[in-house]
C-alpha cells in the first residue's frame, strides 16, 4: 500500500519567513496530492492540491510543487503571518476511490 | 450550505462495549469517508461507502464496521472497545469518488475507560 512521509514534524519560523514542507511518497499509481491544515480542535481543511499531470501550483502565498519522478511533492507558504500556525498534513491517493493516506503531520509555529 | 454534520461530538464508552457514531454528508456528496485521527498513528483510513457500497477499506480489525444509507448518510460501529480505540473518528464527504476535495466534519471524540 502507499507510504507517505512528512518532514519536518515540527517548523518554527519567524512572521514574514518562508515556511517549507516535504513529503514522499510510495506507490507511483497515487495521482492526487492534497494539504490539509487543522488548527488547533478543528477540522482538517484542504488548503490546496495537486494532480499528477501537474507540477506546480498557486494560490496567494501558497504553493505546492510535484516531482513524479522522485515521488515527492512541498509545501511553500511565503510572508507567514501568526494565523498560518496549525498542522499540516500531506496526503496522497490513488485513482481509485478516495482513500487518502496522510503524513505525519508537520506542526507550524510562526512567532510574531 | 451545510457541511458535514459528526453525532456525537463526544462520547466515553467502557472496554467492551460497542458505539455507533453518525455522519451527515453534505447535500448532494455520495461518497462518505472514514477516519481515525490517534496522536501516536496520525490520520487512518478507515473505509469509504459510495452509493450504499463499500469502495475502499484500511487496515482495521473487523471490529470496525460501517454502512451507508440511501440518503448518503453513514454509520460507523465499532464492537468490543478497547483502549486503544480511543481517539477522534473524521468523517469525510465528497461529491463522488476519486473527485477530489474531502469535506471533513469536525469528528466525534471517543475516550474508552
Amino acid at each position: 500500500g502507499e507510504n507517505v512521509e512528512q518532514h519536518p514534524s515540527t517548523l518554527s519560523v519567524q512572521e514574514g519567513d518562508s515556511a517549507v514542507i516535504k513529503c514522499t511518497y510510495s506507490d507511483s499509481a497515487s495521482n492526487y496530492f492534497p494539504w490539509y491544515k487543522q488548527e488547533l480542535g478543528k477540522r482538517p481543511q484542504l488548503i490546496i492540491d495537486i494532480r499528477s499531470n501537474v507540477g506546480e501550483k498557486k494560490d496567494q502565498r501558497i504553493a505546492v510543487t510535484l516531482n513524479k519522478t522522485a515521488k515527492h511533492f512541498s509545501l511553500h507558504i511565503t510572508e507567514t503571518q501568526p494565523e498560518d500556525s496549525a498542522v499540516y498534513f500531506c496526503a496522497a491517493t490513488e485513482a481509485a476511490g478516495n482513500k487518502l493516506t496522510f503524513g505525519g503531520g508537520t506542526r507550524v509555529l510562526v512567532k510574531p | 450550505k451545510a457541511g458535514v454534520t459528526q453525532t456525537p461530538r463526544y462520547l466515553i464508552k467502557t472496554r467492551g462495549q460497542q458505539v455507533t457514531l453518525s455522519c451527515s454528508p453534505i447535500s448532494g456528496h455520495r461518497s462518505v469517508s472514514w477516519y481515525q485521527q490517534t496522536p501516536g498513528q496520525g490520520l487512518q483510513f478507515l473505509f469509504e461507502y459510495f452509493s450504499e457500497t463499500q469502495r475502499n477499506k484500511g487496515n482495521f480489525p473487523g471490529r470496525f464496521s460501517g454502512r451507508q444509507f440511501s440518503n448518503s448518510r453513514s454509520e460507523m460501529n465499532v464492537s468490543t472497545l478497547e483502549l486503544g480505540d480511543s481517539a477522534l473518528y473524521l468523517c469525510a464527504s465528497a461529491v463522488g469518488t476519486n473527485t477530489g476535495e474531502l469535506f471533513f466534519g469536525e469528528g466525534s471524540r471517543l475516550t474508552v475507560l
